[in-house]
Order: C-alpha cells, then sequence, then structure tokens
C-alpha cells in the first residue's frame, strides 16, 4: 500500500530556512508526481509547487517563487521541501501529496507542523 | 492565475439532508476538478476526480457534476461522519489552486 512519511515538527526562528521530507513507499517514485500543499492554522488548503520526480522539473506557486525549493532523492524514494527566509506567516502544516498522471492527489502524508517564533 | 471560489463558507444540516455545494472556477477548466474532504485534525483525502468520478471506497451518498466553471458537490444523505471541511481543486495546469473550502456540521 502507498504511505507518504513526512518528517518531524520543526521549530525555527524567523529568517531561518527548514527543509521537510516525504518519504514514498508502496510504489514506484519516479512514475508519480510530489506536490507540496501547506495549511496555516485555521485556514485552507495552499499548493506550493510539484516536482517531476523522473527528470527533477519543478514548478513552484508565484506566491513562493524564491523562496521554495523541491527535490527528490531518487535512490531513497523521498522528496524534500526547503522554505527559506522564513516568516512568522509561514508557521503551518506541510504536507506532502502524490499527484496522479493528471494531477490530482490520491495519497498525502501525515503534515509537517513548522513553527516560526523568535 | 484562475480562481476558485466556494459556497457557502459553512453550512449546519440535519442527519439525512441533502448537503449541496458549489465551487466555481475564474475560468473554465474543462473538468479538471477534484473535491477532498478534511475531517477536524486530519489528512485531506480525495472524494472526487475528473469532476464526477468517486475515488474508489467513497461512499455513494457523495457526487459531483459539472463542467467548465461551474462544479458542484452533494452529499445525498448526510451522516455524522460527514462533518468535516470540503474543498475543490483545479488542476488542469499550475497553479493548482484550491477553492477556500466549505465546513460542513450537523444541526
Amino acid at each position: 500500500q502507498v504511505h507518504l512519511v513526512q518528517s518531524g515538527a520543526e521549530v525555527q526562528k524567523p529568517g531561518a530556512s527548514v527543509k521537510v521530507s516525504c518519504k514514498a513507499s508502496g510504489y514506484i517514485f519516479t512514475y508519480y508526481t510530489l506536490h507540496w500543499v501547506r495549511q496555516a492554522p485555521g485556514q485552507g488548503l495552499e499548493w506550493m509547487g510539484w516536482i517531476n520526480t523522473d527528470d527533477g522539473n519543478t514548478k513552484y506557486s508565484q506566491q513562493f517563487q524564491g523562496r521554495v525549493t523541491i527535490t527528490r532523492d531518487t535512490s531513497a524514494s523521498t522528496a524534500y521541501m526547503e522554505l527559506s527566509t522564513l516568516r512568522s506567516d509561514d508557521t503551518a502544516v506541510y504536507f506532502c501529496a502524490r499527484g496522479t498522471v493528471t494531477y490530482y492527489f490520491d495519497y498525502w502524508g501525515q503534515g509537517t507542523l513548522v513553527t516560526v517564533s523568535s | 492565475d484562475i480562481q476558485m471560489t466556494q459556497s457557502p463558507s459553512s453550512l449546519s444540516a440535519s442527519v439525512g439532508d441533502r448537503v449541496t455545494i458549489t465551487c466555481r472556477a475564474s475560468q473554465g477548466i474543462t473538468s479538471y476538478l477534484a473535491w477532498y474532504q478534511q475531517k477536524p485534525g486530519k489528512v485531506p483525502e480525495l472524494l472526487i476526480y475528473a469532476a464526477s468520478t468517486l475515488q474508489s471506497g467513497v461512499p455513494s451518498r457523495f457526487s459531483g457534476s459539472g463542467s467548465g466553471t461551474d462544479f458542484t458537490l452533494t452529499i445525498s444523505s448526510l451522516q455524522p461522519e460527514d462533518v468535516a471541511t470540503y474543498y475543490c481543486q483545479k488542476y488542469n495546469n499550475a497553479p493548482l489552486t484550491f477553492g477556500g473550502g466549505t465546513k460542513v456540521e450537523i444541526k
């Protein structure tokens, strides 16, 4: 069965960076895209970007362009999302999600809480 | 960028009621529309894709319709376990925007 397991909660100071991992299992990693979505406390879902796990190409939301970097390690079936220059309003739960061929999300990671606080 | 607008933002209905949530795209997206359910404190789950195709394992009381700019999620008979926030999402191209969500509660 498909599983996406994310790294644990993080507390970071404003201006710092955070890197969250998402380890996939139960399917061929390079056959599906991997997306990142965040959810601020009490708020809705916000798509951040995706990576083509086969060739490493990425696409980011304009809102995060320049601050977010998504990478992958195919040998470890793991994707990473790094967000830099953190602000207090980056405090959120960050989810990874598997994208199907047509890019809707059929499996999600458990979420990683990132808290930005001085 | 295409904007996704859901209505209502919240609703309260009785068990057994028919519930309808709408999602409107600011431009046509043909049928590249998914619906997700997020129960309190849980991870979102896929309910419907391609506007009207039920994901495997999802109860048949859920249905989706629409194409182009206007879409609907219907729960034919609301159950206590359906208490959740529901999100639509366009996925025809990036950005893969979500609607603002509709919180469904039991009256």
